[in-house]
């Protein structure tokens, strides 16, 4: 069976700052895609970054990057100058790829990160 | 384009009552997906559907959950009869197997059960 596991409940960081978060999964397939989502305090959960397990380069987007380090099955989050709107439950998520057809989401149980001002 | 859309976003019921969650997922896409967030237990996937025929509803919690995809853009969850333990955010999601397996959900319906 697949796990997330996010071993931070809570971080906080100061505006402007850098943060990571960590993510660790266990999988003995080696086709998934990985996930950072992002639910404020009004629980809509949006996405944040996506990485596809084959890809060895690192995703981005915009002030989010991610870690991902396969052989250690290891998929962090770095938030670049942290900004007040980024506070937020951030979830880890993990799905396997049968052929391109979608299949579980399997979330770990989140960090809260608080951005101060 | 707009994103998967949740009614109610709020709900106040009593106990026993019939409770029916809705969701209509972004157009085009061929999974729809139904998660349910507690404190206690996290986001638990329910059941999911793909072209509109249950794949996967061993996350149901009990028969008196039930859900339905009568077509490719409606969906319901629906509790019959409600209990307190029920009280939840249920989200909706959709995804397209072209897409890559990137979910999108909906802002939730949040369920309080007295």
């Amino acid at each position: 069976a697949q796990t997330v596991t996010q071993s931070q409940p809570e971080m906080s960081v100061q505006e402007a700052e850098t943060v990571t978060l960590s993510c660790t999964y266990d999988t003995s397939e080696s086709n998934y895609y990985l996930f950072w989502y992002k639910q404020p305090p009004s629980r809509q959960m949006i996405l944040v970054i996506r990485q596809e397990a084959y890809k060895q380069q690192n995703a981005t987007e915009n002030r989010f990057s991610v870690n991902f380090q396969k052989a250690a099955k290891s998929f962090s989050l770095k938030i670049s100058d942290s900004q007040l709107g980024d506070t937020a439950m951030y979830f880890c998520a993990f799905i396997l790829n049968y052929g391109g057809a979608t299949n579980k989401l399997i979330f770990g149980t989140g960090t809260l990160l608080a951005v101060q001002p | 384009d707009a994103g998967v859309i949740q009614s109610p976003r709020h709900e106040v019921t009593e106990m026993g009552q019939e409770v029916t969650l809705r969701c209509k997922p972004i157009s085009g896409h061929d999974y729809l997906f139904w998660y349910r967030q507690t404190m206690m237990r996290g986001l638990e996937l329910l059941i999911y559907f793909n072209n509109n025929v249950p794949i996967d509803d061993s996350g149901m919690p009990e028969d008196r959950f039930s859900a339905k995809m009568p077509n490719a853009s409606f969906s319901t969850l629906k509790i019959q009869p409600s209990e307190p333990r029920d009280s939840a955010v249920y989200f909706c999601a959709s995804s397209l197997r072209a897409s890559g397996n990137t979910i999108y959900f909906g802002e939730g319906s949040w369920l309080t059960v007295v």
